[in-house]
């Protein structure tokens, strides 16, 4: 079993939506979490850092952890075109390794 | 802004060849790390390096090596290229773990070997 899983996609919504992107987890030791999006043939670009459980907010995104059910996610208020992406989850635990899920690709319509 | 760069965009090798990829960061960072990325199997960590002549093995170093002579750069050497070995490469750095944990990426260099 790994120890991130990420629905891999692709998800398909169209512009306007709410989209919600998720990550759930087995280790314990997780402390820190990442959500970083990546455009197509370009390098992952950190988009959301949070250390506790509950929720944080940065314009049209949000990420929520909750640590007690191992469970993560990212939410996307009206989501437009130059969304679509792929947005990886990332976590830190013990010897600040940094795991990561293996991506959802998202796509948002016009 | 942090500035992470690879030497190349994209790099076609022969089965065979030694292979040289290069990282250069701009800001003072000092860890550094080389990932691969294969779809399915998202990134996986090949070597990384807490500081200048350090380095550590990752989940996956077989057939790499790496080399960290100055603080702004870090190599990742495929001593004999092989077809397995086709994949996007990325580098990242970090100020350290103790400050903060997130990592700067680079574009990525797609290898192919053919």
């Amino acid at each position: 079993q790994k120890e991130v899983e990420q629905d891999p996609g692709p998800l398909s919504v169209p512009e306007g939506a709410i989209v919600s992107l998720n990550c759930t987890y087995s280790n314990s030791a997780f402390q820190y979490f990442m959500w970083y999006r990546q455009y197509s043939r370009k390098g992952p670009e950190l988009l959301m850092y949070t250390y506790s459980s509950g929720n944080k907010e940065d314009g049209r995104f949000t990420a929520q952890v909750d640590k007690s059910s191992k469970y993560i996610s990212l939410f996307i208020r009206d989501s437009q075109p130059s969304d679509s992406a792929t947005y990886l989850c990332a976590m830190v635990g013990t010897a600040s390794k940094l795991t990561f899920g293996t991506g959802t690709r998202l796509q948002v319509t016009l | 802004d942090v500035k992470v760069t690879q030497s190349s965009r994209y790099l076609v090798k022969r089965t065979g060849e030694k292979v040289f990829l290069e990282c250069v960061q701009d800001m003072d960072h000092e860890n550094m790390f080389w990932y691969r990325q294969d779809p399915g199997l998202g990134l996986r960590l090949i070597y990384f390096s807490y500081d200048v002549k350090m380095k550590e093995k990752g989940d996956i170093p077989e057939g790499y090596s790496v080399s960290r002579e100055k603080k702004e750069r870090f190599s990742l050497i495929l001593e004999s290229a092989s077809t397995n070995q086709t994949s996007m490469y990325l580098c990242a750095s970090r100020v350290s773990a103790v400050v903060r944990n997130e990592q700067f990426f680079g574009p990525g260099t797609r290898l192919t070997v053919l």
